[in-house]
């Protein structure tokens, strides 16, 4: 099993950009999030999700856009790149949703907006 | 709302023992989990309370008291590869499902 995976590992963007950071398992685990972390702080949610089709948002959504077609794949969107968005992004999941608490960590992106 | 708070840096040498303390506050509290993280890592689970007591896990063990919205995780024998950041984590219920709220991490530096 290759886990989670994340593409790509290290990207530059210029204000307004528009890109999509890319996430997969392969343990067919239905719950999927995304956190941000800056600079010696803590993991921000940004979107998670329970399953395929449904989405909720996490304490910081605003400027991503996520969808779940599939149990495997999970992507967040920015929509138009900011400064504020440099940060390392990582994609977790777990095998359930009530009462998560053992999330598998991708490697993580780590994004710079210029 | 939710917040955690956890000391942010904690110094000790190898062999001897370090407890990080973790202060939550949620509506729908599931449950209090641990990550490591090593610098330019991704963070890895360690253990994980929803009832109250002690956790032992090998030479880390994780306490939890809902009562007082608290918990600890202690690092026994501590090794040079020990140094990283330890976040807790609460797991709370909300209405399409859970989620997982992190405070915002204790670095653990141990020294030879």
């Amino acid at each position: 099993n290759a886990g989670v995976t994340q593409t790509p590992k290290f990207q530059v963007l210029k204000t307004g950009q528009s890109m999509t950071l890319q996430c997969a398992q392969d343990m067919n685990h239905e719950y999927m999030s995304w956190y941000r972390q800056d600079p010696g702080m803590g993991l921000r949610l940004i979107h998670y999700s329970v399953g395929a089709g449904i989405t909720d948002q996490g304490e910081v959504p605003n400027g991503y856009n996520v969808s779940r077609s599939t149990t495997e794949d999970f992507p967040l969107r920015l929509l138009s790149a900011a400064p504020s968005q440099t940060s390392v992004y990582f994609c977790a999941s777990s095998y359930r949703y009530e009462g998560v608490y053992e999330q598998y960590f991708g490697p993580g992106t780590r994004l710079t907006v210029t | 709302g939710q917040s955690l708070e956890q000391p942010s840096e904690v110094t000790a040498v190898e062999g001897a023992i370090v407890q990080i303390n973790c202060t939550y506050q949620t509506s729908g509290f599931y449950g209090l989990s641990w990550y490591q993280q090593h610098d330019g890592g991704a963070p890895t689970f360690l253990s994980y309370n929803a009832l109250d007591g002690l956790e032992e896990t090998g030479r880390f063990s994780s306490f939890l008291s809902r009562s007082d919205s608290y918990g600890y995780l202690l690092l026994q024998e501590l090794q040079m590869k020990d140094s990283a950041s330890y976040f807790c984590a609460v797991s709370s219920l909300k209405a399409a499902g859970n989620k997982l709220t992190f405070g915002g991490g204790t670095r653990v530096l141990v020294k030879p």
